[in-house]
């Protein structure tokens, strides 16, 4: 079935370090991917998402692309800082379904 | 603003008491999803509401049960909730039609069994 790999954590970096967190999924067809963004004591909310491949979604400094020949949606930024602290999911939905599966999650800590 | 809304926080129940955690949104979606989230573990779809149609996961055990009485409100029954089936869960809305574009989360309920 349908399911999400995502590298495992805690990742810890210091405040303006480069961040990416992998992602590999499963899917028949041509899913749509997610990223959420899980804030302590909140819910989930989309941080970015990609409905295509080679479509890169962005929001926030974050950047992730659709690689479909790696099966990959690995999320990126440039210089992190103590705010994003944080859960990341990964997921996808498989297209024209009404579901979401996620990937188990990767907590981020960001040092001062 | 809140749209999602779960009550309560947190909740405690007995190992084999009834248990019932609600959720209700002012966004009007015509969708509505309960999650389990388990500690490091991916949030597991349990049912979702395509309007009032109920669509169970095929994993989702007999023990879980969900109404929705309209629109803005949706409940998850636990009927006999066992020590595994403490976790925190999710309610999300989102309205489809091609599929998804977003789902909207409350801030989940995070249920303890003693």
């Amino acid at each position: 079935g349908d399911s999400v790999t995502q590298m495992e954590g805690p990742v810890t970096l210091s405040e303006e370090a480069f961040l990416t967190i992998n992602c590999t999924y499963t899917a028949t067809g041509y899913p749509s991917l997610f990223w959420y963004v899980q804030y302590p004591g909140e819910g989930l909310q989309l941080l970015l998402k990609a409905t295509k491949a080679d479509d890169k979604g962005s929001n926030k400094g974050f950047e992730a692309t659709y690689r479909k020949e790696t099966t990959s949606f690995h999320l990126e930024k440039g210089s992190v800082q103590v705010s994003d602290s944080a859960v990341y999911f990964c997921a996808l939905s498989p297209n024209r379904d009404d579901k979401i599966i996620f990937g188990k999650g990767t907590r981020l800590h960001i040092l001062p | 603003d809140a749209m999602v809304i779960q009550n309560p926080r947190y909740q405690v129940t007995q190992f084999g008491k009834p248990v019932t955690l609600s959720c209700s949104q002012t966004l009007n979606h015509n969708v509505m999803y309960w999650y389990q989230q388990k500690s490091s573990q991916a949030p597991k779809l349990l049912f979702h509401y395509y309007d009032k149609d109920f669509n169970n996961e095929a994993d989702t055990p007999d023990n879980f049960q969900s109404r929705r009485p309209n629109t803005s409100f949706c409940f998850l029954d636990i009927r006999s909730p066992g020590l595994g089936d403490a976790a925190m869960y999710l309610c999300a809305t989102s309205v489809t039609g091609t599929g998804i574009e977003k789902l909207f989360f409350g801030s989940g309920t995070q249920l303890s069994v003693l």
